[in-house]
């Protein structure tokens, strides 16, 4: 089965630029969507279709997606930013949809 | 858009819950719909989807013969029957939605605030 690799936690000083990896096998060939969790809250949508921002989503939050990565990208850090993140493919061929394990970032 | 879940509760290993999401504020039996579940202090897991016509069901295999989903596009209702159930499907259960209409593309841009499901003798 599908499996997609996040780190637990990545850490970054406030003003610097956080990148959460997602690894999975040809994760190049899928679309990668990205939900950002804070405590006691549902998930939200950060990024869609790879690198497409939802409304209200600021441009300092970016993705990428290449071979077996697709990375999430959020420059000029900001506290507001600590929260899990999650990455999330549909698997074409078992019609099942796959979640990372999620990666907390902590804003130092 | 507003989607808000109910039916959580305690219930015993081996038995049966459902769980119901009301749905408002967009054309429901427009959506592809999913349940999505988390577990106290983990991960995220999908359950379930639903396209817009009821036609196509899909379920992760942990769920798949014990769990079935269904809508009532004139009541603008989302379902999750649960039976069998076990204590690792304790967590909570929320109702998502897809974004585009009258197809499915596998992503949630609405989520509800969750229903808990407590699986304990």
């Amino acid at each position: 089965s599908y499996v997609l690799t996040q780190p637990p936690s990545v850490s970054v000083a406030p003003g610097e630029t956080a990148r959460i990896p997602c690894g999975g096998y040809k994760i190049g060939s899928k679309s990668v969507h990205w939900y950002r969790q804070k405590p006691g809250q549902a998930p939200v949508l950060v990024i869609h279709n790879d690198n497409d921002r939802p409304s209200g989503i600021p441009e300092r939050f970016s993705g990428a997606n290449s071979g077996n990565s697709a990375p999430l990208t959020i420059t000029r850090v900001e506290v507001g930013d600590e929260a899990d993140y999650y990455c999330q493919v549909w698997d074409t061929d078992e019609h099942r949809l796959i979640f990372g394990g999620g990666t907390s970032l902590t804003v130092l | 858009v507003q989607l808000v879940e109910s039916g959580g509760a305690v219930v015993q290993p081996g038995g049966s819950l459902r769980l119901s999401c009301a749905a408002s504020g967009f054309t429901f039996d427009d959506y592809t719909m999913h349940w999505v579940r988390q577990a106290p202090g983990q991960g995220l897991q999908w359950v379930s989807l639903i396209t817009w016509d009821g036609r196509l069901k899909y379920y992760a295999d942990s769920v798949k013969g014990r769990f079935t989903i269904s809508r009532d596009n004139n009541k603008n209702s989302l379902f999750l029957q649960m039976n069998s159930l076990r204590p690792e499907d304790t967590a909570f259960y929320f109702c998502t939605k897809d974004p585009s209409s009258n197809t499915a593309t596998y992503l949630f841009d609405s989520w509800g605030q969750g229903a808990l499901v407590t699986v304990s003798s």
